[in-house]
């Protein structure tokens, strides 16, 4: 079945740091791929997503290159900030047996800068 | 601009006990669906709706029961509450429309604890 594999935190860094959380999938078909976010008692929210080979997503500094020969859509950021301390989740969702309901999410990981 | 939402925030449960969460939302979504996070485990899929009148089990449907009579609401029913049952419970919902790459909503979850 469809699964998302995630680097396991927690990360911490300093502000300005470079930021990269990786995630790989495995999945049947051409899945849609997304970074979800979720700050300290929120729920989630849709950061950044690519539909296809290739594609870039990015919002608020955040990048993410869906790479298919590798399976994986790592989630970048040149110089975090404070306010992105959060947990961060990877997601797919794919046509499994013929259902694109289900949306299949990693572990998450949380991420945690100081200033 | 309310979007989803859910109540209540927090609740405590003796074992044996029922209750029902209930999720609404105001942005005329076909799809609405329950998750529960729970420490390294990510977010877990319990039953999902595609539209009123509808629902389907998740992967982990089992001590739950909900019901999607009006389109805007979905509930989540605990009838004899255990304590593997405590969680953060998350409502979200997505238009039928956008195919793979649909966006989810979510509330701001649901803090239940079973004693």
């Amino acid at each position: 079945g469809d699964s998302v594999t995630q680097m396991e935190g927690p990360v911490t860094l300093s502000e300005e740091a470079f930021l990269t959380i990786n995630c790989t999938y495995t999945a049947t078909g051409y899945p849609s791929l997304f970074w979800y976010v979720q700050y300290p008692g929120e729920g989630l929210q849709l950061l950044l997503k690519a539909t296809k080979a290739d594609d870039k997503g990015s919002n608020k500094g955040f990048e993410a290159t869906y790479r298919k020969e590798t399976t994986s859509f790592h989630l970048e950021k040149g110089s975090v900030q404070v306010s992105d301390s959060a947990v961060y989740f990877c997601a797919l969702r794919a046509n499994s047996g013929g259902s694109n309901y289900k949306l299949t999410f990693g572990k998450g990981t949380l991420l945690t800068v100081n200033p | 601009n309310a979007g989803v939402t859910q109540t209540p925030k927090f609740r405590v449960l003796k074992t044996g006990q029922s209750m029902t969460l209930l999720c609404a939302q105001d942005m005329n979504h076909e799809y609405m669906y329950w998750y529960r996070q729970d420490p390294g485990m990510g977010l877990r899929l319990i039953h999902y709706s595609v539209g009123e009148g509808t629902t389907a089990k998740g992967e982990v449907p089992d001590g739950y029961n909900v019901s999607r009579l009006k389109k805007q609401n979905f509930l989540l029913g605990l009838e004899s509450a255990a304590p593997s049952q405590t969680s953060v419970y998350f409502c979200a919902s997505r238009e039928s429309g956008g195919g793979l790459a649909g966006e989810l909503f979510f509330g701001e979850g649901s803090r239940l604890t079973v004693l």
